[in-house]
């Protein structure tokens, strides 16, 4: 079964703690994006990477850790600096040139900061 | 910084209306417009797209046009269905950056 996937789907972190959110993908893509959706807004890019062991913040990255060790890993870790972390977090991937073209996201993982 | 504006924010037709979504964008560079639809509880999937250098595609009921001037992109769709009941995001990409507008929630009446 192709696609992205994400792990895991629901997560509970208490203040102060770092917690890192898996996202994998069969698709050979090179280009991996990862997005934060609040209710009533858009998706709002936090980090992209066009290419194994390189990776560019996105609009709001502050508070937020990536790496890009595998082509088809992009872990995101949301880090005790991020203050208001609780939201729905969406990996993408896609394999167009220059970024053209669709992105495939994976099914998302929800983060509820207690 | 870049932003892009999405018109209205929630929309209700009746089954068989078309509806009418609009998006204006503010960086000049962006050369590709994806239009994504999201059923609640689900990921965001692509219904359609159209690059810098066309100014109108058509799929069945679904439509894009966008005005590069203007810097303003719509989504047509005709016909609707209750099924179309979604949340809809268009977007702007320039580079790998992609900017979504904030959503327009479609309600399909049957």
């Amino acid at each position: 079964d192709g696609g992205i996937t994400q792990s895991p789907k629901y997560l509970f972190r208490k203040e102060g703690q770092n917690v890192t959110l898996s996202c994998e993908q069969n698709l050979n893509h090179d280009a991996m994006y990862w997005y934060r959706q609040d209710p009533g807004q858009g998706l709002r890019l936090i980090y992209y990477s066009q290419i194994v062991n390189d990776f560019q913040k996105g609009d709001i990255a502050e508070g937020y850790s990536v790496s890009r060790e595998k082509k088809e890993s992009f872990p995101l870790t949301v880090t005790s600096a991020q203050k208001n972390p609780t939201a729905f977090y969406l990996c993408a991937s896609s394999a167009g040139l220059a970024g053209v073209g669709e992105q495939f996201f994976g099914p998302g993982t929800r983060l509820t900061v207690l | 910084g870049e932003n892009v504006e999405q018109h209205p924010s929630t929309l209700s037709v009746q089954e068989g209306d078309s509806a009418v979504i609009k998006c204006t964008y503010s960086d000049s560079a962006s050369n590709y417009f994806p239009w994504y639809k999201q059923e609640l509880g689900k990921r965001p999937q692509l219904i359609i797209d159209i690059r810098s250098n066309v100014g109108e595609k058509k799929d069945q009921r679904i439509a894009v046009t966008l005005n590069k001037t203007a810097k303003h992109f719509s989504l047509h769709i005709t016909e609707t269905q209750p099924e179309d009941s979604a949340v809809y995001f268009c977007a702007a990409t320039g580079g790998f950056k992609t900017i979504f507008g904030a959503g327009t929630r479609l309600f399909v009446k049957a």
